[in-house]
C-alpha cells in the first residue's frame, strides 16, 4: 500500500485561504468517503481535524473544511491564522481494515 | 479526560525484540478498537496495526506482518505491541491511538498518546 500524495509544503498570508490536496487511488480515497485529516505541531501528537471526508469534531474551528473529488481529498483552511502553522496529514481507509496516511504537508503562515 | 500513555521504547539492535505498552484512562477501554501508528523522524505517519475491542480481530501493515503482534488486556486498560526481528527501518516514534467512536464502522483516530521512541541500531 503506497502512501497518499500530499504537497510537501503550502504557505499563505494571515487571513488567506489555502487548500492541501491528498491524492490516492481508486482502492482508497476513491472508493470510500473515509478520509480524515490531522494537525501536528512540532513535538506534539497529531490532532483530529476532519473525519469522514468533511465532518468536524467538536471544538475544531469551522475555518477547517474537507472535501473530495474522485481520488483526491482536500483540506481547506480559511482565514489563515498564525496558530495554523503546523504539519497536516491525511489518512484514508484502504479496505481490509487497513489505513493509509499521506506524505504530510508543512503549512507556513507568512 | 481521555489519556493514552505509551512506554517501552528503547535502543535495540537489529534482530532484537521489544514490547511497547499503552496505558489508557478516561474512557471505557473495552468499547474501542485501538491502533498503533508510527512516525519516522521528520517524516510522515504510517498506520501499523489495529485490534478490535475484544482482541478477536487484528490487522497489520504488510511490512510488519509475522514480526509484530498487537494485543490488549481490557482488565488492565492496556494495549501492547510485541515487536520481534526488528529492522533498522522500524526506527520510529510509536503512537497508540483510539479509533474514533465506540464499536465498529468508524475509520479515524480521535485520541493519540505522546508516543514512545524505538531506535533500531547496531
Amino acid at each position: 500500500q503506497s502512501a497518499l500524495t500530499q504537497p510537501a509544503s503550502v504557505s499563505g498570508s494571515p487571513g488567506q485561504s489555502i487548500t492541501i490536496s491528498c491524492s490516492g487511488t481508486s482502492s482508497d480515497v476513491g472508493s470510500y468517503n473515509l478520509v480524515s485529516w490531522y494537525q501536528q505541531h512540532p513535538g506534539k501528537a497529531p490532532k483530529l481535524m476532519i473525519y469522514e471526508g468533511s465532518k468536524r469534531p467538536s471544538g475544531v474551528s469551522d475555518r477547517f473544511s474537507g472535501s473530495k473529488s474522485g481520488n483526491t481529498a482536500s483540506l481547506t483552511i480559511s482565514g489563515l491564522q498564525a496558530e495554523d502553522e503546523a504539519d497536516y496529514h491525511c489518512c484514508s481507509y484502504a479496505g481490509s481494515s487497513k489505513r493509509v496516511f499521506g506524505t504530510g504537508t508543512k503549512v507556513t503562515v507568512l | 479526560e481521555v489519556q493514552l500513555v505509551e512506554s517501552g521504547g528503547v535502543v535495540v539492535q537489529p534482530g532484537g525484540s521489544l514490547r511497547l505498552s499503552c496505558a489508557a484512562s478516561g474512557f471505557t477501554f473495552d468499547d474501542y478498537t485501538m491502533h498503533w501508528v508510527r512516525q519516522t523522524p521528520g517524516k510522515g505517519l504510517e498506520w501499523v496495526s489495529l485490534i478490535s475491542w475484544n482482541g478477536g480481530n487484528t490487522y497489520y501493515i504488510d511490512s510488519v506482518k509475522g514480526r509484530f503482534t498487537i494485543s490488549r488486556d481490557n482488565s488492565k486498560n492496556s494495549l501492547y505491541l510485541q515487536m520481534n526481528s526488528l529492522r533498522i527501518e522500524d526506527t520510529a516514534l510509536y503512537y497508540c491511538a483510539r479509533n474514533g467512536g465506540a464499536g465498529s464502522g468508524t475509520y479515524h483516530f480521535d485520541y493519540w498518546g505522546q508516543g514512545t521512541l524505538v531506535t533500531v541500531s547496531s
